[in-house]
């Protein structure tokens, strides 16, 4: 978890309030991920930034929309959380990308009542 | 779509003895990685393997790769009670270069 935290790292919130989630990073990768982990899914790409402003959909990017100012900083944020949102996100980052190792953050937890 | 299906779902093994995971792709692929994830914690990495490799090791792990089958096993050999863990194959596929494709996960339980 070294160099990368998640914040909040645990959030409860209602259906249809919005919701983000920002992932921080000291390591200067240029890569940065968020996936969601779920119970018989494994994890799922949801939206992926190779640059500053620059970002890609993932396998289940229905939902969620990212933003990246600054190198440090990838916001994931839910419009409107639904409850099939809940569960456990999971930022990650890689230097150059292709053939790469990536690195994890500890995870946020969120719950949509 | 999910990339790697790994086998089994669930293993329980004494302390001591080896472990052996596996994990099926459906798609060529640059490379394959293994990670582990504690209960609670974020994934770590712990080895990765390129198409036109077969073996690799790292100290009590090895993993080999078969392209030809679209498998890959990961096996852990005088397994410790640290060693509980769930374990994960990402796949890096020749189109999605810079993005992983993670396999529903291994549990693995040591026994004291």
């Amino acid at each position: 978890d070294a160099g990368i935290t998640q914040s909040p790292r645990h959030k409860v919130t209602e259906t249809g309030t919005p919701v983000t989630l920002r992932c921080h990073q000291t390591e200067n990768h240029r890569y940065m991920y968020w996936y969601r982990q779920d119970p018989g899914h494994g994890l799922r790409l949801i939206h992926y930034s190779y640059g500053v402003k620059d970002t890609d959909k993932g396998e289940v990017s229905d939902g969620y929309s990212v933003s990246r100012s600054k190198t440090e900083d990838f916001l994931l944020t839910l419009e409107s959380a639904t409850s099939s949102q809940t569960s456990v996100y999971f930022c990650a980052i890689s230097d150059w990308g292709g053939g790469q190792t990536q690195y994890f953050g500890p995870g946020t937890r969120l719950t949509v009542l | 779509s999910q990339q790697g299906e790994e086998d089994p779902q669930a293993l329980s093994i004494q302390e001591g003895e080896n472990a052996t995971m596996n994990c099926s792709y459906k798609t060529s692929i640059n490379n394959l990685q293994w990670y582990r994830q504690n209960s609670g914690r974020g994934l770590v990495h712990l080895i990765l393997i390129r198409s036109n490799e077969r073996e690799k090791h790292s100290g009590r792990l090895r993993v080999t790769l078969d392209t030809s089958k679209k498998s890959s096993s990961l096996l852990i050999t005088a397994s410790r009670a640290a060693d509980t863990a769930s374990y994960f194959c990402a796949t890096e596929g020749i189109q999605g270069a810079q993005k992983l494709v993670f396999g529903q996960g291994t549990r693995l339980t040591i026994n004291p």
